[in-house]
């Protein structure tokens, strides 16, 4: 079935710095999702990415919709301590079925 | 957005035993999916309810394990029938508000006996 290969899997960061992680596919996608998902939460939509070669940003997070439709990557600048947790990419072929990534987890190092 | 909430929250039971969950959308909406996420894992989607027609079932997902309810466009419910431990889980909802996006609610962390 289809798959989105999302990485790293896990990153360990000291605060302050910035963070990129992204999501590949072998399939075209007509949306790209970010989301974020603390411990006892479900997920929370970040950025919402509709066009190919999109730019957008959400305060500190900048997220982009790959020029080919495969690909996306989630920056997030500055980082601090509230930004621990799991971040999915998700990809939309239609308008009722989603494809998440495995889940990126940031670790802030103190 | 939509404001989403689940009941219950998390629950503990027995195998053997069935639990309904239960989610509200503060919103009317056309489509209401139901989620599951593995202890560590990702999101799988276990179907797709729309409002006065069958539910549509993923690949490895059965009505008789799973059925679900969705009585009218602000609410669904999914039922975990014959528990075992193997479905202990999280289980969320989601809806589309706007075409091609989705938001969950909190979700419910069941673990079975």
């Amino acid at each position: 079935g289809q798959q989105l290969n999302q990485s790293p899997q896990s990153m360990f960061i000291q605060e302050g710095e910035d963070v990129s992680m992204n999501c590949t596919s072998s399939s075209i996608f007509n949306t790209w999702l970010w989301y974020k998902q603390e411990p006892g939460e479900g997920p929370v939509l970040l950025i919402a990415l509709y066009k190919a070669g999109e730019l957008t940003s959400n305060g500190r997070l900048t997220a982009q919709f790959g020029i080919t439709r495969k690909d996306s990557f989630l920056n997030i600048s500055a980082s601090i301590p509230s930004d621990v947790g799991i971040y999915f990419c998700a990809g939309l072929q239609s308008h009722d079925k989603i494809i998440f990534g495995k889940g990126t987890r940031l670790h802030i190092l103190p | 957005s939509a404001v989403i909430s689940q009941k219950p929250s998390r629950d503990i039971c027995q195998r053997g035993t069935s639990l309904t969950i239960q989610c509200q959308v503060d919103s009317q909406v056309t489509m209401m999916f139901w989620y599951r996420q593995q202890p560590g894992q990702s999101l799988t989607l276990i179907a797709t309810a729309n409002q006065g027609s069958e539910a549509t079932y993923e690949s490895g997902f059965v009505i008789d394990k799973f059925p679900i309810s969705r009585p009218n466009l602000t609410f669904s419910t999914l039922t975990v029938s014959n528990m075992s431990p193997e479905d202990s889980s999280i289980y969320l909802c989601s809806v589309d508000v706007r075409q091609e996006t989705q938001y969950f609610g909190p979700g419910t962390r069941l673990l079975v006996l």
